[in-house]
């Protein structure tokens, strides 16, 4: 079955504390990204990346850092997380040009 | 650069009255159009698209948008509501290398 997936869903830990949330697609889609859902704001582009090794910073990247190692995977990682990167994060592939695929989301609560 | 404008944050309506959601993006390129769906505790999945083509488009359960280049609008309409369309609806335009999501339209339905 095509999909994206996301690990972990929920996630409660601690300000400081650096944490990797990964997501994987099955797909072939050179095309991956990461959004940050907020009441009110709608999903805000994290970071993007258009193949393997090749990374650009979306609309909010402050706080994040991300990599593309193999086609497939493209973590998030916060390296310091703070309380107002508390948020529902959704990964998403997709062809370039074409319908975007997302994961089913991970819910982080920063205390 | 591109931009998406969802003009209601939240909409009401009657269960089997018509509704339309509005969507207006500005690009200066040719652009791709997408409306998404979340439903409660869900990730988006999409509900129709346009790439080119009929302007008119038909997605899935019972909803169609349609392109208007001149009016720079991509309306989503469906003739009859039912309780299962409470969701929220993403408009999301394409152009470039990214997509640039509206902030989203809660449909509300009552009995």
């Amino acid at each position: 079955e095509a999909q994206v997936t996301q690990n972990p869903r929920y996630l409660i830990t601690v300000t400081g504390k650096k944490l990797t949330v990964t997501c994987s697609q099955n797909m072939n889609h050179e095309y991956m990204s990461w959004y940050r859902q907020d009441p009110g704001l709608g999903l805000r582009q994290i970071y993007y990346s258009m193949n393997v090794e090749v990374t650009d910073k979306g609309d909010v990247p402050e706080g994040y850092k991300v990599s593309r190692k193999e086609k497939r995977n493209f973590p998030l990682i916060l390296e310091s997380p703070s309380p107002n990167q508390t948020s529902l994060y959704f990964c998403a592939s997709r062809l370039t040009g074409d319908t975007q695929y997302f994961g089913p989301g991970t819910r982080l609560t920063v205390l | 650069a591109q931009s998406v404008t969802q003009l209601d944050s939240q909409v009401p309506v009657f269960e089997e009255a018509p509704v339309e959601l509005r969507c207006n993006y500005s690009s200066s390129v040719s652009v791709y159009l997408f409306w998404y769906v979340q439903y409660p505790n869900q990730g988006l999945q999409l509900l129709l698209k346009y790439l080119s083509g009929s302007t008119l488009v038909k997605g899935i359960n019972g909803f169609e948008a349609e392109f208007n280049k001149s009016q720079t609008s991509f309306h989503l309409r469906k003739p009859s509501v039912h309780i299962s369309d409470t969701a929220e609806y993403f408009c999301a335009v394409s152009g470039d290398d990214k997509i640039i999501f509206g902030k989203g339209t809660r449909l509300h339905i009552l009995p």
